[in-house]
């Protein structure tokens, strides 16, 4: 079975640093990777997803992501955060046909952004 | 993508009573997906609802609690039966457009049992 470790429970940056979230899947195959976002009193929003292909990943608000098979990771960034990326993030792993059987979610890791 | 209406958005409700969240679906969709995140916690998969076959229940739900029913390609509902505090949670509903393989989710259900 899959599973996904976000090993920050909480992290705090300053407005205009840089962020990186780190996200350790466990999967036998190749896995489909995502990373969502919930703002406090939201759903689930979808950041970026990794199927195939290119393993830097571009998404939404400025993010991306890297995923590095030998490491079994799939790590957000963005270069300059600001006060309104702040929210939790899920990082997921997909495993099934298409990916869409089972989505497993990491623990997520809640942003604070101070000025 | 898809656009996933849920009701109610949140609701308190008294111990021993059960409560019918519904999730409503812009297209149709083959499956569709309930999760709890309990607070402060992350998202834990309840069932999968497939239209035209019971739903698939993943280790500790079970259908007595969380009735499902998928009566048409856009539509379902959980059940919550018999609710005690360790209920109170956010139910959220989610369904994969297969082709696109993501998740799309609704704004989630939150439910406080006293």
């Amino acid at each position: 079975a899959q599973s996904v470790t976000q090993p920050d429970i909480h992290i705090t940056v300053s407005e205009g640093a840089s962020l990186e979230l780190r996200c350790n899947y466990s999967y036998g195959a190749t896995p489909y990777l995502f990373w969502y976002v919930q703002s406090p009193g939201q759903g689930l929003q979808l950041l970026l997803k990794y199927f195939s292909g290119d393993t830097l990943v571009q998404g939404i608000k400025g993010f991306e992501a890297e995923f590095k098979r030998s490491q079994s990771s799939f790590n957000l960034r963005k270069p300059s955060v600001h006060w309104s990326d702040a929210a939790e993030y899920f990082c997921a792993v997909g495993a099934g046909s298409g990916g869409y059987q089972k989505v497993t979610f990491g623990t997520g890791t809640k942003l604070q952004v101070i000025p | 993508s898809a656009v996933i209406s849920q009701k109610p958005s949140r609701d308190i409700c008294q111990r021993g009573t059960s409560l019918t969240i519904q999730c409503q679906v812009d297209s149709q969709v083959t499956m569709m997906f309930w999760y709890r995140q309990q607070p402060g916690q992350s998202l834990t998969l309840i069932a999968t609802a497939n239209q035209g076959s019971e739903a698939t229940y993943e280790s500790g739900f079970v259908i007595d609690k969380f009735p499902i029913s998928r009566p048409n390609l856009t539509f379902s509902t959980l059940t919550v039966s018999n609710m005690s505090p360790e209920d109170s949670s956010i139910y959220l509903c989610s369904v994969d457009k297969g082709a696109s393989t993501e998740a799309f989710f609704g704004q989630g259900t939150r439910l406080t049992v006293v």
